[in-house]
């Protein structure tokens, strides 16, 4: 089951905040977070796994809501290099992500 | 360590014929997934190895296949082409799965005419 991801598209200025959200309608065991700039392969940003652990960039926070089965990546005072399609893919334990449609994030300067 | 490699990247083929694409993972890893990727659709899993076996299949039809060698190099094969098969195929590495970070590679863009 693909995750789904909000919003579609976000538009920002240098410096603004943002949130994306990530919700499955299954149990997760693991929900994994990617950057993609347009013609370059999904950049690693941060695991996060059912019991609490994360694993990530120091810059990049997120959360998961296990009960809820949903992850929100903050993106906090966003620099011009944040543009990008983010992903989230989602872990039910078989070894396999499935990843959602992404959330293309464009900052102004 | 040398990242997750893929050959060819750019590849044009015509509908009918059939087409492989290789992978070489991350040293040490030995699970191996690919996906495919077209505009609108995210990345969708085609299918995961892991120590040459087949772990998981996404929901493709069966011109898709794959296989994993003993040193964990990994290849995927499209027969049949048809048009809606132009995509970016990506594949990713990791050591063994479940609580392990995914590496992608730069992917191989195939285009059928």
């Amino acid at each position: 089951q693909q995750p789904v991801q909000s919003p579609q598209a976000v538009i920002l200025r240098e410096g603004e905040d943002a949130v994306i959200n990530c919700s499955s309608s299954k149990a997760l065991y693991s929900v994994h977070w990617y950057r993609q700039k347009h013609g370059e392969a999904p950049v690693f940003l941060m695991i996060l796994l059912k019991g609490g652990e994360q694993k990530g960039h120091e810059k990049i926070s997120a959360s998961f809501n296990e009960k809820k089965q949903q992850s929100s990546l903050y993106l906090t005072a966003s620099q011009l290099s944040y543009s990008g399609t983010y992903f989230c893919g989602t872990g039910m334990g078989d070894d396999k992500i499935i990843f959602g449609k992404g959330t293309r994030l464009h900052i102004l300067p | 360590k040398a990242g997750v490699t893929q050959t060819p990247r750019y590849l044009i083929k015509t509908r009918g014929q059939q087409v492989t694409l290789s992978c070489s993972p991350i040293s040490g890893h030995r699970s191996v997934s690919w996906y495919q990727q077209t505009p609108g659709q995210g990345l969708q899993f085609l299918f995961e190895y892991f120590s040459e076996t087949q772990r998981n299949k996404g929901n493709f039809p069966g011109r898709f296949s794959g296989r994993q060698f003993s040193n964990s190099r990994s290849e995927m094969n499209v027969s049949t082409l048809e048009l809606g098969d132009s995509a970016l195929y990506l594949c990713a590495s990791r050591g063994r799965g479940g609580r392990e970070t995914q590496y992608f590679g730069p992917g191989t863009r195939l285009l059928v005419l």
